[in-house]
């Protein structure tokens, strides 16, 4: 299974844009990347995912570079309800495995 | 809907002992999973099923077994509890659309203490 890094923890101020980074130099050309977060003391709750070409939806925007050995989460004005644990996910086509590392914890400062 | 639930929040148990998880899903999804959270972690997957009837292993499958007779449970359980099933667990659901669609619905978690 492909693996991905990301930094183990970010901080933003609230209402601010942050860009949360995920390396993932090994990726093949049918896996699809994933972003889940988790808050404290739930379950992961899905954020986004795309294949190649970027996607945006109500919660966050994904950047996929052109290689697309990289991508970033893009939370458009952090919340203090966004601070979380985000996982950056790689999921092989036709699998539902979904192989977790341990995440970038995200503070939000108000 | 309720969406995935699980029982019990929290339970203890003794070296030895056996104990089934609970999760139940009103989605009517056909893939169902469980993982292992240890504290400072990420998600290990332990058991999923494709449908009812069907099976298979994740990553940590030793010590836990899981069936699937209907689409809207999947018990774990596990067979003699040690220390280091000591954990967090997490049932997942998915609907069945096409594989480029993949979000999963997580429950709530069952906390776990071995002693």
């Amino acid at each position: 299974d492909a693996k991905t890094t990301q930094p183990n923890s970010m901080e933003s101020n609230e209402e601010e844009p942050v860009h949360l980074p995920c390396n993932h130099s090994t990726i093949s050309g049918t896996d699809y990347i994933h972003w889940y977060r988790q808050l404290p003391s739930q379950g992961p709750e899905y954020v986004i995912h795309g294949l190649t070409s970027n996607v945006n939806n109500r919660m966050a925007s994904l950047a996929i570079a052109e290689d697309r050995k990289s991508s970033t989460l893009i939370l458009h004005r952090a919340t203090l309800r966004d601070a979380a644990v985000y996982y950056c996910i790689l999921r092989a086509l036709n699998t539902d495995k979904l192989i977790f590392g341990t995440g970038t914890r995200l503070q939000v400062f108000p | 809907n309720a969406g995935v639930t699980q029982t019990p929040k929290f339970q203890v148990l003794k070296t030895g002992q056996s104990m089934t998880l609970q999760c139940a899903q009103d989605m009517n999804h056909e893939y169902m999973s469980w993982y292992r959270q240890d504290p400072g972690m990420g998600l290990r997957l332990i058991h999923y099923s494709v449908g009812a009837g069907i099976t298979d292993q994740g990553e940590v499958p030793n010590g836990y077994n899981v069936s699937r007779s209907t689409t809207e449970d999947f018990p774990l359980r596990l067979l003699s509890a040690a220390p280091s099933q000591t954990s967090v667990y997490f049932c997942a659901s998915r609907p069945t659309l096409p594989s480029s669609y993949n979000e999963q619905f997580f429950g709530p978690g069952t906390r776990l203490t071995v002693l």
